[in-house]
């Protein structure tokens, strides 16, 4: 069973556009929500993470928005450049104070801004 | 890439043999995982090792084994190949458990004919 659902699976924008991601999960016990970044040939890599003791954070261009009621988070990117063209990833953690990082991922998104 | 190195980076192999996939880091990292990346799927973890012989199933790891005889090892073995374990195989290492960040290698694309 998909404990993460991600959408869109693929998205195309404009040069400086804001892509939207969203993700909603199920487990409202869930504590920590990162989001990987992978370019082709290239294993994920940590972009942002958020815990829901917080509704947004921000680094960068990179914006996590969280609803906890409603078990969403979104992520945006500001100012979209051509190199942000990648798959993204949302991901929520397989067990809860299990002392391991298990992470349960979204089915991902792949993303192209064009010039 | 955080220092993991994962070998082979492709191969081709027939229904039925035996596969060994590597992970190697040099990162002196506690934690290690295998996942497998397949279109619609996202990552699923297969295992993931918390020490030296210490290991423990993921989602989906039904017809693999893993062992991690030392610190900076950790190999993923298919003892009878199927077709459906054609997929890019992911290592990732992280130095502390719950909420640190995975570091990941750059993959093993296997495809199984």
């Amino acid at each position: 069973q998909q404990q993460v659902k991600q959408s869109p699976q693929s998205l195309i924008v404009q040069k400086g556009g804001i892509p939207i991601i969203n993700c909603a999960y199920e487990n409202t016990a869930f504590d920590y929500f990162p989001w990987y970044q992978q370019f082709p040939g290239k294993g994920p890599a940590l972009l942002i993470a958020i815990r829901p003791d917080v509704s947004e954070k921000k680094e960068g261009r990179f914006t996590i928005s969280f609803n906890k009621s409603a078990k969403q988070f979104s992520l945006h990117i500001m100012d979209s450049q051509p190199g942000d063209s990648a798959t993204y990833f949302c991901a929520a953690p397989l067990g809860v104070n299990t002392g391991f990082q298990k992470l349960v991922f979204g089915t991902g998104t792949r993303l192209l801004v064009s010039p | 890439d955080a220092g993991i190195t994962q070998s082979p980076r492709h191969k081709v192999t027939e229904t039925g043999t035996p596969v060994t996939l590597r992970c190697h880091q040099t990162e002196n990292h506690r934690y290690m995982y295998w996942y497998r990346q397949d279109p619609g799927h996202g990552l699923r973890l297969i295992h993931y090792s918390y020490g030296v012989k210490d290991t423990d199933k993921g989602e989906v790891s039904d017809g693999y084994s893993v062992s991690r005889s030392k610190t900076e090892d950790f190999l993923l073995t298919l003892e009878s190949a199927t077709s459906s374990q054609t997929s890019v195989y992911f290592c990732a290492i992280s130095w502390a458990g719950d909420n640190s960040p995975l570091h990941f290698g750059n993959g093993t694309r296997l495809t199984v004919t």
